[in-house]
């Protein structure tokens, strides 16, 4: 079963609509949570590291008061597209790394089903 | 800076054939971990395998197999007696321990069509 909820995991939204997307690890403790963004027939591109507690390390590029990202818990992180446009329309994946089994699990990092946002 | 390759864009192969997927990769780090994503139309990426830098054990899973070769910096995928199914975009992916506070960096993407 998933491990990591993501939610929601559809948006459309009017031109200048501040969207939140959360995403929640389910049965473990995740202090770094990862944002990443997929453009249609692309990569998917790190946006952000997400840290309990402290504030999050963007990637070059990446601006911070479009994309606002919280990890107020060890379950949640979530990320606020602020004012919204068309050009912001895209795949967002995160992903959460079990900290608690990083070098001995196969698969550390989980990641969540992504939300597909359109901004009208 | 890390960073993965995936050289093909897209292959297109018939049923039953089998396919390689390629994927060398460029760190600094001694310590890492390389991925193979799969990602349906759907959309969610379903993990398939991670295989550690200290690992070069090649491994097979079903139709799946993986050879790492640390020598030439690749982690190949080959699926063997390809399905239709197996049509999807998949993804190499790299996470650094020490450098890289394991995040994780995707290659391109190759987008494999197999055809009935």
């Amino acid at each position: 079963g998933a491990v990591v909820s993501q939610h929601p995991s559809r948006v459309i939204c009017k031109s200048g609509t501040s969207v939140k997307i959360e995403c929640r690890s389910l049965d473990f403790q995740a202090t770094t949570m990862f944002w990443y963004r997929q453009f249609p027939k692309q990569s998917l591109m790190l946006m952000a590291t997400s840290n309990e507690g402290s504030k999050a390390t963007y990637e070059q590029g990446v601006e911070k008061d479009k994309f606002l990202i919280n990890h107020a818990s060890l379950t949640l992180s979530t990320l606020t597209v602020t004012s919204a446009h068309p050009e912001d329309s895209s795949f967002y994946i995160c992903s959460a790394r079990n900290a608690e089994n990083t070098l001995v699990s196969n698969q550390p990092q989980h990641f969540g089903d992504g939300t597909r946002l359109s901004i009208l | 800076a890390q960073k993965v390759t995936q050289a093909q864009t897209e292959i297109s192969v018939v049923e039953k054939e089998d396919v390689t997927l390629d994927c060398v990769y460029e760190t600094r780090d001694t310590t890492y971990y390389l991925f193979w994503y799969k990602q349906p139309p759907s959309g969610e990426l379903v993990f398939l395998i991670r295989r550690n830098s200290f690992d070069e054990q090649n491994e097979i899973s079903g139709r799946y197999s993986w050879n790492f070769q640390k020598s030439t910096s690749s982690f190949n995928f080959t699926i063997t007696a390809s399905q239709v199914v197996d049509s999807a975009v998949y993804f190499c992916a790299l996470s650094e321990a020490r450098t890289g506070g394991f995040k994780t960096i995707f290659g391109a993407g190759t987008r494999l069509f197999v055809k009935a």
